[in-house]
Protein backbone atom coordinates (compact mmCIF):
# COMPACT_ATOMS: atom_id res chain seq x y z
CA UNK A 1 0.00 0.00 0.00
CA UNK A 2 1.85 3.14 -0.96
CA UNK A 3 1.09 6.00 1.40
CA UNK A 4 2.36 8.30 -0.23
CA UNK A 5 1.62 9.34 -3.83
CA UNK A 6 3.71 11.42 -5.68
CA UNK A 7 3.44 13.27 -9.39
CA UNK A 8 4.20 13.68 -11.97
CA UNK A 9 7.07 10.86 -12.80
CA UNK A 10 9.05 12.72 -15.07
CA UNK A 11 9.31 16.83 -15.47
CA UNK A 12 11.06 18.48 -18.42
CA UNK A 13 11.35 22.45 -17.86
CA UNK A 14 13.41 24.79 -19.29
CA UNK A 15 16.15 26.76 -17.71
CA UNK A 16 14.44 29.61 -15.46
CA UNK A 17 11.06 28.02 -15.29
CA UNK A 18 9.63 26.88 -12.62
CA UNK A 19 9.43 23.07 -11.61
CA UNK A 20 6.02 22.06 -9.78
CA UNK A 21 6.28 18.40 -8.02
CA UNK A 22 3.05 17.29 -6.24
CA UNK A 23 2.81 14.65 -3.25
CA UNK A 24 -0.91 13.64 -1.23
CA UNK A 25 -0.86 11.35 1.67
CA UNK A 26 -3.24 8.93 3.72
CA UNK A 27 -2.27 8.73 7.15
CA UNK A 28 -3.50 11.46 9.21
CA UNK A 29 -0.74 10.86 12.04
CA UNK A 30 2.01 11.94 9.82
CA UNK A 31 3.64 15.11 10.48
CA UNK A 32 7.16 15.52 9.39
CA UNK A 33 6.85 16.26 5.26
CA UNK A 34 10.58 16.61 3.64
CA UNK A 35 11.71 16.34 0.54
CA UNK A 36 14.98 14.66 -1.08
CA UNK A 37 17.22 14.73 -4.04
CA UNK A 38 18.76 12.00 -5.02
CA UNK A 39 21.53 12.36 -8.11
CA UNK A 40 22.35 8.80 -9.91
CA UNK A 41 25.08 6.60 -8.38
CA UNK A 42 24.03 8.69 -4.68
CA UNK A 43 22.14 8.38 -1.96
CA UNK A 44 19.00 10.59 -1.21
CA UNK A 45 20.08 14.37 0.11
CA UNK A 46 17.71 16.08 1.98
CA UNK A 47 16.51 19.45 0.83
CA UNK A 48 13.83 21.06 2.74
CA UNK A 49 11.19 19.80 5.23
CA UNK A 50 7.83 21.20 6.51
CA UNK A 51 5.51 20.49 9.74
CA UNK A 52 1.73 20.51 9.72
CA UNK A 53 1.65 23.96 11.18
CA UNK A 54 2.80 25.93 8.85
CA UNK A 55 1.73 26.32 5.21
CA UNK A 56 4.80 27.40 3.21
CA UNK A 57 8.51 27.13 4.05
CA UNK A 58 10.99 28.78 1.46
CA UNK A 59 14.87 27.79 1.46
CA UNK A 60 16.52 29.91 -1.04
CA UNK A 61 14.86 28.62 -4.62
CA UNK A 62 13.18 25.43 -3.07
CA UNK A 63 9.76 26.37 -1.71
CA UNK A 64 6.94 23.38 0.16
CA UNK A 65 3.08 24.27 -0.01
CA UNK A 66 1.43 22.05 2.45
CA UNK A 67 -2.20 22.02 2.62
CA UNK A 68 -3.21 19.90 5.87
CA UNK A 69 -6.89 19.53 4.79
CA UNK A 70 -6.68 17.66 1.60
CA UNK A 71 -3.32 16.20 2.67
CA UNK A 72 -0.90 17.33 -0.03
CA UNK A 73 2.08 19.19 -0.05
CA UNK A 74 3.96 20.52 -3.07
CA UNK A 75 7.78 21.44 -4.02
CA UNK A 76 8.29 24.53 -6.04
CA UNK A 77 11.43 25.03 -7.57
CA UNK A 78 12.15 28.64 -8.76
CA UNK A 79 14.47 29.16 -11.73
CA UNK A 80 15.33 25.97 -12.31
CA UNK A 81 18.90 25.18 -13.22
CA UNK A 82 20.08 22.24 -15.82
CA UNK A 83 21.94 21.62 -12.12
CA UNK A 84 18.61 20.92 -10.50
CA UNK A 85 18.09 17.83 -13.12
CA UNK A 86 17.57 14.96 -10.59
CA UNK A 87 15.17 12.79 -9.06
CA UNK A 88 13.09 14.06 -5.96
CA UNK A 89 11.28 12.27 -3.51
CA UNK A 90 8.74 13.50 -1.32
CA UNK A 91 8.34 11.69 1.92
CA UNK A 92 6.10 11.76 5.20
CA UNK A 93 6.53 10.19 8.82
CA UNK A 94 4.95 10.28 12.12
CA UNK A 95 7.79 10.13 14.49
CA UNK A 96 10.73 9.73 12.22
CA UNK A 97 11.07 6.32 12.35
CA UNK A 98 9.06 5.12 9.89
CA UNK A 99 9.52 7.45 7.07
CA UNK A 100 7.98 6.92 3.41
CA UNK A 101 8.59 7.89 0.14
CA UNK A 102 6.72 8.54 -3.08
CA UNK A 103 8.46 7.01 -5.56
CA UNK A 104 9.90 10.17 -7.20
CA UNK A 105 9.96 12.63 -9.95
CA UNK A 106 12.62 12.43 -12.56
CA UNK A 107 13.30 16.28 -13.37
CA UNK A 108 15.21 17.55 -16.36
CA UNK A 109 16.36 21.45 -16.62
CA UNK A 110 17.00 22.07 -20.40
CA UNK A 111 19.93 24.40 -20.90
CA UNK B 1 34.43 9.98 7.40
CA UNK B 2 31.99 13.14 7.65
CA UNK B 3 29.55 11.47 6.24
CA UNK B 4 27.27 7.75 5.82
CA UNK B 5 29.74 5.39 4.35
CA UNK B 6 28.86 2.39 2.86
CA UNK B 7 30.64 -1.04 1.60
CA UNK B 8 30.76 -2.38 -0.66
CA UNK B 9 29.41 0.05 -3.09
CA UNK B 10 28.45 -3.09 -5.99
CA UNK B 11 27.96 -6.50 -4.67
CA UNK B 12 27.44 -9.39 -7.46
CA UNK B 13 26.36 -12.64 -5.92
CA UNK B 14 24.83 -16.18 -7.03
CA UNK B 15 21.31 -17.13 -6.27
CA UNK B 16 21.76 -19.14 -2.92
CA UNK B 17 24.47 -16.67 -1.39
CA UNK B 18 24.97 -15.29 1.46
CA UNK B 19 25.74 -11.62 1.50
CA UNK B 20 26.70 -9.26 4.03
CA UNK B 21 26.53 -4.72 3.23
CA UNK B 22 28.35 -2.37 5.76
CA UNK B 23 27.15 0.53 6.88
CA UNK B 24 29.35 3.07 8.79
CA UNK B 25 27.25 5.82 10.19
CA UNK B 26 28.17 9.98 10.98
CA UNK B 27 29.75 9.71 14.54
CA UNK B 28 27.65 10.26 17.18
CA UNK B 29 24.15 9.24 15.57
CA UNK B 30 21.78 7.51 17.53
CA UNK B 31 19.67 6.19 15.22
CA UNK B 32 20.11 4.15 12.04
CA UNK B 33 17.75 2.88 9.39
CA UNK B 34 18.44 0.44 6.28
CA UNK B 35 16.14 0.96 3.08
CA UNK B 36 15.89 -0.96 -0.21
CA UNK B 37 15.53 1.15 -3.55
CA UNK B 38 14.15 -0.83 -6.35
CA UNK B 39 15.04 0.82 -10.01
CA UNK B 40 13.27 3.77 -10.37
CA UNK B 41 11.07 3.58 -7.05
CA UNK B 42 11.88 5.15 -3.69
CA UNK B 43 13.17 3.67 -0.81
CA UNK B 44 11.57 1.23 0.93
CA UNK B 45 11.61 1.45 4.88
CA UNK B 46 13.70 -2.05 6.57
CA UNK B 47 14.47 -1.33 9.03
CA UNK B 48 15.72 1.15 12.37
CA UNK B 49 17.93 0.64 15.15
CA UNK B 50 18.25 3.45 18.37
CA UNK B 51 21.75 2.50 19.29
CA UNK B 52 22.46 -0.92 19.54
CA UNK B 53 18.74 -1.93 20.10
CA UNK B 54 16.25 -2.85 16.91
CA UNK B 55 13.06 -1.33 17.39
CA UNK B 56 11.65 -1.93 14.44
CA UNK B 57 11.87 -4.55 11.46
CA UNK B 58 8.65 -4.55 10.33
CA UNK B 59 9.77 -3.99 6.56
CA UNK B 60 11.95 -6.61 6.01
CA UNK B 61 10.93 -8.42 3.88
CA UNK B 62 11.56 -12.17 5.07
CA UNK B 63 13.46 -14.05 8.03
CA UNK B 64 16.45 -14.04 5.18
CA UNK B 65 17.20 -10.32 5.94
CA UNK B 66 18.70 -10.05 8.90
CA UNK B 67 20.19 -6.62 10.50
CA UNK B 68 22.32 -6.08 13.50
CA UNK B 69 24.43 -3.21 15.47
CA UNK B 70 25.81 -4.68 18.15
CA UNK B 71 28.05 -1.82 19.39
CA UNK B 72 25.56 1.24 18.53
CA UNK B 73 27.83 2.05 15.53
CA UNK B 74 28.26 0.21 12.41
CA UNK B 75 25.77 -1.96 11.21
CA UNK B 76 25.67 -5.08 8.93
CA UNK B 77 22.45 -6.03 6.83
CA UNK B 78 22.94 -9.70 6.20
CA UNK B 79 20.80 -11.52 3.13
CA UNK B 80 20.89 -15.30 3.75
CA UNK B 81 20.03 -17.34 0.32
CA UNK B 82 20.01 -14.51 -2.06
CA UNK B 83 16.90 -14.80 -4.21
CA UNK B 84 17.02 -12.40 -7.73
CA UNK B 85 14.04 -10.45 -6.58
CA UNK B 86 16.69 -9.28 -3.07
CA UNK B 87 18.47 -7.99 -6.60
CA UNK B 88 18.73 -3.66 -5.63
CA UNK B 89 20.13 -0.76 -3.72
CA UNK B 90 20.22 -1.19 -0.43
CA UNK B 91 20.75 2.25 1.49
CA UNK B 92 21.81 3.05 4.92
CA UNK B 93 20.97 6.52 6.92
CA UNK B 94 21.71 7.57 10.05
CA UNK B 95 20.26 10.81 12.31
CA UNK B 96 21.68 12.36 15.20
CA UNK B 97 18.61 11.85 17.65
CA UNK B 98 15.21 10.25 17.74
CA UNK B 99 12.24 11.31 16.31
CA UNK B 100 11.77 14.00 12.96
CA UNK B 101 15.44 14.77 12.51
CA UNK B 102 17.12 14.79 9.21
CA UNK B 103 18.16 11.30 8.23
CA UNK B 104 21.72 11.32 6.42
CA UNK B 105 21.99 8.69 3.65
CA UNK B 106 25.07 6.81 2.04
CA UNK B 107 25.26 6.34 -1.60
CA UNK B 108 24.28 2.76 -1.09
CA UNK B 109 25.22 -1.16 -2.22
CA UNK B 110 23.97 -1.60 -5.67
CA UNK B 111 23.36 -5.54 -4.61
CA UNK B 112 22.71 -7.84 -8.27
CA UNK B 113 21.80 -11.68 -7.65
CA UNK B 114 22.44 -13.62 -10.84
Amino acid sequence: QQQVKQSPQSLIVQKGGISIINCAYENTAFDYFPWYQQFPGKGPALLIAIRPDVSEKKEGRFTISFNKSAKQFSLHIMDSQPGDSATYFCAASSDGNDMRFGAGTRLTVKP
Amino acid sequence: GAGVSQSPRYKVAKRGQDVALRCDPISGHVSLFWYQQALGQGPEFLTYFQNEAQLDKSGLPSDRFFAERPEGSVSTLKIQRTQQEDSAVYLCASSSQTGNQPQHFGDGTRLSIL
